[in-house]
């Protein structure tokens, strides 16, 4: 199972661009690579997922470089509400998908 | 230090079964969740336990499934009668009783209905 790695915490100020990086040296052919955001009581809810290159959607961008080795979830301009544990998760549908430790996010104003 | 650990990995079982999942959490981690991962990405909560009691089981989904966490330690997740949409991924996470917004997470258990 592959293994992740993402920093304990960040920090960062509203109206910035936050980068969070993750990594899998051992992701397997056939992960995927997942992002979730979890705020405190609640479960985790998904935001982002790719295989290689770049994914975009309405709430993030997801860059994974050709070794598939790291990822980096981009979450553009955040806010307050942004302030949440993300955590990256490899793996595909058919095996267990293996969260790592997560990574605090604090916005400040 | 030992994560969380959870078991079986993957279960198949029929309809009208029984399956019991266990999560062992980390050592001294007071807080114990359950949740599910059903057909898409999407992750349900199901409970949380303070040690031996049940903090918050609104998102249980119906008492054919019933969580147990006798003497504060390891959980089990009970599923009887299971039915076809019970199928998913079981995911068990545990937090220190001061941290409760880091959680660490289990690999989870596939559950299978047939």
């Amino acid at each position: 199972l592959a293994k992740t790695t993402q920093p304990i915490s960040m920090d960062s100020y509203e109206g910035q661009e936050v980068n969070i990086t993750c990594s899998h040296n051992n992701i397997a052919t056939n992960d995927y690579i997942t992002w979730y955001q979890q705020f405190p009581s609640q479960g985790p809810r998904f935001i982002i997922q790719g295989y290689k290159t770049k994914v975009t959607n309405e709430v993030a961008s997801l860059f994974i470089p050709a070794d598939r080795k790291s990822s980096t979830l981009s979450l553009p301009r955040v806010s307050l509400s942004d302030t949440a544990v993300y955590y990256c998760l490899v793996g595909d549908n058919n095996n267990d998908m293996r969260f790592g430790a997560g990574t605090r996010l604090t916005v400040k104003p | 230090e030992a994560g969380v650990t959870q078991f079986p990995s993957h279960s198949v079982i029929e309809k009208g079964q029984t399956v019991t999942l266990r999560c062992d959490p980390i050592s001294g981690h007071d807080n114990l969740y359950w949740y599910r991962r059903v057909m898409g990405k999407e992750i349900k909560f199901l409970l949380h336990f303070v040690k031996e009691s049940k903090q918050d089981e609104s998102g249980m989904p119906n008492n054919r499934f019933l969580a147990e966490r006798t003497g504060g330690t390891y959980s089990t997740l009970k599923v009887q009668p299971a039915e076809l949409e019970d199928s998913g991924v079981y995911f068990c996470a545990s937090s220190q009783v001061e941290r409760t917004d880091t959680q660490y997470f289990g690999p989870g258990t596939r559950l299978t209905v047939l």
